[in-house]
Parts: C-alpha cells; sequence; structure tokens
C-alpha cells in the first residue's frame, strides 16, 4: 500500500517549457488536491477535485490545469513554465471533502 | 476561513510534553480543529482533529476549549523525531467556504532537544 505517489521527485524546467506532474493514490480515495509549498510559508491550495469527473479551482490556480484521469490519478500540468513557478508541489487525497487528507512525499520543481 | 495563530517556534525537552497552543477565535459552528505536522522536507502528516470535545489517539491529544476559541496539542511524551512544524487549521466537514479546504497558515515549529 503506497498512499499518495508523485512523479517526478525533482524536475528542472526551463522558462517556457510545459510538463505534467502526476499523482496516484491507492486507497480508493474520492477527493484528490494539489497544493505548492514556497520557502518559508504554509502550504496553498492550486485545484482539487471532489470526485470523480470534478475539479475546482483553489487558492492559487493561476498558470495552471488539472486532469482527474480517474478515480486514482490527478494530474496538473504547467503550460509555459515561469520562474514564480519554483516550488515544492505536494498532491494529496481524502475519502471524501469532509474527511482527513494524505499527502505525498512531495516534487520539487525549479523553473530557471 | 477561520484564522488560527500559532507561535512562531518552541522548544521541548526530550521525553516531556510538548504542548502546542493555537487561537482561533472566529471559528463558526461548523468547523472542526485539525492538526498536521510536517517533517523536513516531507510531506504533512495528519495527527488529530476535534469539534468540540477532547480527542486522544495514539499519536496526540487535542484539549479545546468550552468556547471553542483556542486549542492545545499534547504530544505526551516527545522525541527527537517529533521535530517538525505543527500546523492548526479550521475547516468544515460538512458544507460552507472552508468545507474540505485544508488552508495552511505559518505553524509552529517545534524543536525536541535531547
Amino acid at each position: 500500500n503506497a498512499g499518495v505517489t508523485q512523479t517526478p521527485k525533482f524536475q528542472v524546467l526551463k522558462t517556457g517549457q510545459s510538463m505534467t506532474l502526476q499523482c496516484a493514490q491507492d486507497m480508493n480515495h474520492n477527493s484528490m488536491y494539489w497544493y505548492r509549498q514556497d520557502p518559508g510559508m504554509g502550504l496553498r491550495l492550486i485545484y482539487y477535485s471532489a470526485s470523480e469527473g470534478t475539479t475546482d479551482k483553489g487558492e492559487v490556480p493561476n498558470g495552471y490545469n488539472v486532469s482527474r484521469l480517474n478515480k486514482r490519478e490527478f494530474s496538473l500540468r504547467l503550460e509555459s513554465a515561469a520562474p514564480s513557478q519554483t516550488s515544492v508541489y505536494f498532491c494529496a487525497s481524502s475519502v471524501d471533502r469532509g474527511a482527513s487528507s494524505f499527502f505525498g512525499q512531495g516534487t520539487r520543481l525549479t523553473v530557471v | 476561513d477561520a484564522k488560527t495563530t500559532q507561535p512562531t517556534s518552541m522548544d521541548c525537552a526530550e521525553g516531556r510534553a510538548a504542548n502546542l497552543p493555537c487561537n482561533h477565535s472566529t471559528i463558526s459552528g461548523n468547523e472542526y480543529v485539525y492538526w498536521y505536522r510536517q517533517i523536513h522536507s516531507q510531506g504533512p502528516q495528519y495527527i488529530i482533529h476535534g469539534l468540540k470535545n477532547n480527542e486522544t489517539n495514539e499519536m496526540a491529544s487535542l484539549i479545546i476549549t468550552e468556547d471553542r476559541k483556542s486549542s492545545t496539542l499534547i504530544l505526551p511524551h516527545a522525541t527527537l523525531r517529533d521535530t517538525a512544524v505543527y500546523y492548526c487549521i479550521v475547516r468544515s466537514n460538512a458544507g460552507g467556504t472552508s468545507y474540505g479546504k485544508l488552508t495552511f497558515g505559518q505553524g509552529t515549529i517545534l524543536t525536541v532537544h535531547p
């Protein structure tokens, strides 16, 4: 039982490049989330998916798109990466919106 | 969302109880108090949550005041591995603007000393 798995763990991008961060959970959870964490700050919600087939914007959605591919997988896409998107990205899942969240180990992204 | 206020940092001796306070004076009736922690470079870890009664699990105890305006997370016998940033969060588990959302503040940096 791996929990929440994120790939890749590290990534360096050039400004303007695109990439997709992958997240998968094996706990049969309905809700999934993407957060970013900048140095010395708490996590901020980017997008979430309350259930399969739905996605909603969080606190800082600009510059990102998401896809809830199926119940297990929730991907985050940067279409044109900017240095301001340098951050650590965390994916999380929960049984439903009202339940406690379990987090992945993070993807450390640097945009140069 | 109800805001929380936590001390920036705290120290604790190994083996002693660590008591981490949190103020949430604007909490609404349907909002729970959640505690997470983040050990260096790892993803946040759920610790405990409660509505108005005190709660205890294998990791910690949560004491919520009767007026629900503040709470205390208690780690009964702190170890070096408990050194982490501890986040106090209020959120609704059923409806409202904070439904399903974890809003992380700055948290409290707890350092456990040998």
